[in-house]
């Protein structure tokens, strides 16, 4: 079945340093691909998506291009900020077409001053 | 904007009692979820709702969980005989499509079993 593996964390940087967060997936079919960000006592809040190959998703300067020869997702920002520290999630629509999310196990980031 | 919202924030149960989960999700949204993450692991999915049916359910939900769209505004999740290890955080989620759509997911309700 459809799987996501995600770099382990946590990540520590910081403010202004480069940021990859590493992302592969195992699928059948053509899964849409997306990152999800959780902030500290909140929930899950879509950061970006991707639904077919080499697509670029992007937002507040966050950006991640849908590789199917690699089978990667990899999160990148140029320079983050104290603000974006946050659990993140890669996660993959499952092979069936019911939109099941199949979630990676998440990266902690901690941009420190 | 519209959200989707989560009652209550935290329950407490005792072993072998039932709970039920509520959910708001957005209104015009057509697809209905529940994931669960228990402390320090991923988000797994638990169950699909579409058109007042499951329409995929993952091996964690058995007998013991059901679903129910009571009223067309509320999505609940019941747990009908709470065990130790279903003490987690509970998400819902919806969405306009499947697939491709973004799911919105409500801020959770974390569950303690004692």
């Amino acid at each position: 079945g459809n799987s996501v593996t995600q770099m382990e964390g946590p990540v520590t940087l910081s403010e202004e340093a480069f940021l990859t967060i590493n992302c592969t997936y195992t699928a059948t079919g053509y899964p849409s691909l997306f990152w999800y960000v959780q902030y500290p006592g909140e929930g899950l809040q879509l950061l970006l998506k991707a639904t077919k190959a080499d697509d670029k998703g992007s937002n507040k300067g966050f950006e991640a291009t849908y590789r199917k020869e690699t089978t990667s997702f990899h999160l990148e920002k140029g320079s983050v900020q104290v603000s974006d520290s946050a659990v993140y999630f890669c996660a993959l629509t499952g092979s069936s077409n019911t939109g099941k999310l199949i979630f990676g196990q998440g990266t902690t980031l901690q941009v420190k001053p | 904007e519209p959200e989707v919202t989560q009652t209550p924030s935290h329950q407490v149960t005792q072993m072998g009692q039932e709970v039920i989960l509520r959910c708001v999700p957005i209104s015009n949204h057509l697809y209905f979820y529940w994931y669960r993450q228990i402390l320090g692991q991923k988000v797994e999915f638990l169950v699909s709702f579409y058109n007042n049916e499951i329409s995929e359910k993952s091996e964690i939900f058995d007998d013991q969980f059901s679903v129910e769209r009571p009223d067309g505004s509320n999505f609940t999740l019941k747990i009908r005989s709470t065990k130790l290890e279903d003490s987690a955080m509970y998400f819902c989620a919806s969405s306009w499509l499947a697939v491709t759509d973004t799911q919105y997911f409500g801020p959770g309700t974390r569950l303690t079993v004692l």
